[in-house]
């Protein structure tokens, strides 16, 4: 499975936007783009995937590269409750290794009042 | 709907002990997918069930095993404790994705085990 590079931490301010970046540079063209963030003392939440067009949902956006070597996970304004770790993860159309997930150690992202 | 649920939330057993960690799937899903965190590390994936079968495996010994039952929920059997397997022990659940493929994996919150 394709490996994903992330920073180790970030942090922001509160209601600021925070763009997390991720390089992906073996992605294949069947691999989707996830991004998983996890709350302390929490499993793993969903927060977006991709496969080549930027994506919007009511928690986040997703900004792919046109060369797909490399995605943004963009929060439009920060809260507190938006610390957590954000994983991003390369997992194949069908599935991968029957489905599963490969996590790195993610982005810690700190947010300041 | 119910989200994906874990029991017990907290465990402490000792070395060369079993311990059986179980897990409620959201309702409507099929597939359980358990992983084991280490602190300070990302999830690592043990094993997957689909529909009561071993449907994948990662780099984890014959030692750790599981079952998946009717109604889909699952349990994980680690036998012989060893220190090194303290960590949080994560199930996920995930139904089927419109083309057959890709599926949001949903978490619970976790068993946190102690091995002494």
């Amino acid at each position: 499975d394709a490996k994903t590079t992330q920073p180790n931490s970030m942090e922001s301010n509160e209601e600021e936007p925070v763009h997390l970046p991720c390089n992906h540079s073996t992605i294949s063209g069947t691999d989707y783009i996830h991004w998983y963030r996890q709350l302390p003392s929490q499993g793993p939440e969903y927060v977006i995937h991709g496969l080549t067009s930027n994506v919007n949902n009511r928690m986040a956006s997703l900004a792919i590269a046109e060369d797909r070597k490399s995605s943004t996970l963009i929060l439009h304004r920060a809260t507190l409750r938006d610390a957590a770790v954000y994983y991003c993860i390369l997992s194949n159309m069908w599935g991968g290794s029957q489905g599963n997930l490969i996590f790195g150690k993610g982005t810690k992202l700190s947010v300041k009042p | 709907e119910t989200g994906v649920t874990q029991s017990p939330t907290h465990l402490i057993k000792t070395r060369g002990q079993q311990v059986t960690l179980r897990c409620s799937s959201q309702s409507g899903h099929n597939t359980v997918s358990w992983y084991q965190q280490a602190l300070g590390q990302g999830p690592q994936f043990i094993f997957q069930y689909y529909r009561e079968e071993e449907n994948g495996r990662g780099n984890f010994p014959p030692r750790f095993s599981g079952l998946q039952f009717p109604n889909y929920s699952s349990e994980l059997n680690v036998n012989a404790l060893e220190l090194d397997d303290s960590a949080l022990y994560l199930c996920a659940s995930s139904g089927q994705g419109l083309a057959g493929g890709f599926r949001t994996q949903y978490f619970g919150p976790g068993t946190r085990l102690l091995v002494l």
